[in-house]
């Protein structure tokens, strides 16, 4: 079953506006990950968050974790076009999981120059 | 630096044939392997993890199989194709926790 659940399913943006995206959860996780999936191709990671860490940076990226809410978001700043694709977030549950990660549906953001 | 590749890219079956989708990794030793199934291009399912040679976990029922039979060989497999097991392939090994994945296998079966 998808432990993640992406919202929205879709998101359509003007180039240099902000992006975000959620991710629900059911159950607790050891970390939470966010990939990138461009049209046809594998996923790339892009964030690690640990179940002990609220805020995480990365360039553009902002993620945020509440684990009393089972919830993360993804904040993409001054989005390009270049980052229209599916962004997933994946829960792995345990330090004990050999990364056996759920992911969820996946946010497909369009961004239009 | 570690790599991982996939394949073939792309690849059309007839229902009932045989299916072997091939994977490596280089640059690391003993890593953990996965395949992954993404149908309808959204979410990805976890099919099958080793954590080691001969050490293969299937993580659904499903008409394909998976070796290891070596350290950084990954291998799935299907000895009759369904339409259902069209879909998007991805083989992928971890770090840390972390994903890496390859640039998946296309699967059309027909």
């Amino acid at each position: 079953s998808q432990q993640g659940e992406e919202d929205p399913q879709a998101l359509s943006i003007q180039e240099g506006e902000n992006a975000t995206m959620n991710c629900s959860y059911k159950t607790s996780i050891n970390n939470l990950q966010w990939y990138r999936q461009n049209s046809g191709r594998g996923l790339v990671h892009l964030i690690l968050i640990r179940s002990n860490e609220r805020e995480k940076h990365s360039g553009r990226l902002r993620v945020t974790l509440d684990t009393s809410k089972k919830s993360s978001s993804l904040l993409i700043t001054a989005s390009r076009a270049a980052d229209t694709a599916s962004y997933f977030c994946a829960t792995d549950p345990s330090v004990t999981s050999y990364g056996k990660l759920t992911f969820g549906q996946g946010t497909i953001l369009t961004v239009h120059p | 630096s570690q790599t991982i590749h996939q394949w073939p890219a792309t690849l059309v079956q007839p229902v009932g044939s045989p299916l072997s989708l091939e994977c490596t990794v280089e640059g690391t030793s003993n890593p953990n392997l996965y395949w992954y199934r993404q149908a309808a291009g959204r979410g990805l399912q976890l099919l099958f993890y080793s954590i080691g040679i001969d050490q293969i976990s299937s993580e659904v029922p499903q008409n394909l199989s998976a070796s290891r039979p070596q350290d950084r060989q990954f291998i799935l497999s299907s000895k009759k194709l369904l339409l259902s097991d069209s879909g998007f392939y991805l083989c992928a090994w971890s770090w840390e926790g972390t994903i890496y994945f390859g640039e998946g296998s296309w699967l059309t079966v027909v």
